[in-house]
């Protein structure tokens, strides 16, 4: 299994272009994330997807979309690329939880990021 | 939403010292606590984990508190070696699946 695969893994982008981040899982979970890194920042929740079809917002989701039209795929959109959206973005992967707490109680599994930088 | 506090933001001990990061969290209804390290250039590798049913969890040397009344973990380092040297990052999980990190500690572990 290859786990949580993101392309690119790096990418220059000049402000105005538009551009989307991949991200891909082969282990069949249903709960994807998508983060970005700064320093001193820690990882911050830009969007995030408990199933096939839905999204919902994180915590700095401006400035990004996202879909989840298969369950193996989570797409990071840029409409207009920004200087202060020069960032790692990481992609991650869960599983459902059971028991109490449904959506809880899984471990994330991380991609090894992108690097992305806005001229 | 939760908003997870972590401290310190840097670590410098001896080798074959402890290290010991807190942690504190908004959302009482939180249940799910990992830790994560990582090292430079690398993707967040999850190291220890503890679910709010429990108070506490070890694993070799180390070992994660939860303290759900007051909404505080901890991780411990016992022994520590050069390679853990890393930032860790604790994280706090909503119901709903949100899983939100804390700022991260920088660990410095000197020879």
């Amino acid at each position: 299994n290859a786990g949580v695969t993101q392309t690119p893994k790096f990418r220059v982008l000049k402000t105005g272009q538009s551009m989307t981040l991949l991200c891909a899982q082969d282990m069949n979970h249903e709960y994807m994330y998508w983060y970005r890194q700064d320093p001193g920042m820690g990882l911050r929740l830009i969007h995030y997807s408990v199933g096939e079809g839905t999204t919902a917002k994180g915590e700095v989701p401006d400035g990004y979309n996202v879909s989840r039209l298969k369950k193996q795929n989570f797409l990071l959109g840029l409409e207009s690329a920004a200087p202060s959206q020069t960032s790692v973005y990481f992609c991650a992967s869960a599983r459902t939880g059971f028991g109490a707490g449904r959506y809880s109680n899984q471990p994330q599994h991380f991609g090894d990021g992108t690097r992305l930088s806005i001229l | 939403g939760e908003n997870v506090e972590q401290h310190p933001s840097t670590l410098s001990v001896q080798e074959g010292d402890s290290a010991v990061i807190k942690c504190t969290y908004s959302d009482s209804a939180s249940n799910y606590f990992p830790w994560y390290k990582q090292e430079l250039g690398k993707r967040p590798q999850l190291i220890i984990d503890i679910r709010s049913n429990v108070g506490e969890k070890k694993d070799q040397r180390i070992a994660v508190t939860l303290n759900k009344t007051a909404k505080h973990f901890s991780l411990h380092i016992t022994e520590t070696q050069p390679e853990d040297s890393a930032v860790y990052f604790c994280a706090a999980r909503e119901q709903g699946g949100k899983l939100i990190f804390g700022q991260g500690t920088e660990l410095s572990v000197k020879p």
